[in-house]
């Protein structure tokens, strides 16, 4: 089954530091990739996606992540963090063709002003 | 747009008691999931169905009953609540497969 992992529960950030959370991923055939943000007290939100192409993809808010096959990894990056990003991270996977999504387990970005 | 629209957006249930759990969509969506959220645990799916009649189940099934009668809802059952329920609950669709969820806003759900 697949399995994603998180490198980070809780990251503790300054305003205009970089950011860059960890994505790892178990399946080893063709994936489609995302990453979810969840605003305290709100739903999750879709910030980029990877289905093919260009392994760089550029979401919103100025995030981006890279997809490095070899290491079956989307690492979400951002340059310069503010305050407004303090908020909970999730990688998700879905197997081209297969039926649902896999989750990771989050993390929590907190940003201080 | 309304989008995905959960209810209730709380709720207390007592150990034993039962509840159903309502998600509607205006998205014409094909795909329907309930996935339960909980602490360092990300979101599991529960169950989800890829049409209107159809349900299966997901990685944390056990305790739960769905159903499917109309396209843009989609109703988690709980037919005996238990305190390990204790969770938020996320109903989520996507247009066809492999494309993003939109999600609800979530029902906070405590079992006393």
């Amino acid at each position: 089954a697949q399995s994603v992992s998180q490198h980070n529960h809780h990251v503790i950030l300054s305003e205009a530091a970089s950011l860059e959370l960890g994505c790892n991923y178990s399946y080893g055939g063709t994936v489609n990739l995302f990453w979810y943000v969840q605003y305290p007290g709100q739903h999750l939100q879709l910030l980029l996606k990877y289905f093919s192409g260009d392994p760089l993809v550029k979401g919103i808010k100025g995030f981006e992540a890279e997809f490095i096959k070899s290491k079956f990894s989307f690492n979400l990056r951002k340059p310069s963090v503010q305050w407004s990003d303090t908020a909970e991270y999730f990688c998700a996977v879905n197997e081209d063709y297969g039926q649902n999504f896999v989750f990771g387990p989050g993390t929590r970005l907190s940003v201080l002003p | 747009n309304a989008g995905v629209t959960q209810t209730p957006k709380f709720r207390v249930l007592k150990t034993g008691q039962s509840m159903t759990l309502l998600c509607a969509q205006d998205m014409n969506h094909e795909y329907m999931y309930w996935y339960r959220q909980d602490p360092g645990m990300g979101l599991r799916l529960i169950h989800y169905s890829v049409g209107e009649g159809t349900t299966a189940k997901g990685e944390v099934p056990d305790g739960y009953n769905v159903s499917r009668l109309k396209k843009q809802n989609f109703l988690l059952g709980l037919e005996s609540a238990a305190p390990s329920q204790t969770s938020v609950y996320f109903c989520a669709s996507s247009l066809v497969l492999n494309q993003p969820q939109h999600f609800g806003d979530g029902t906070r759900l405590s079992i006393l």
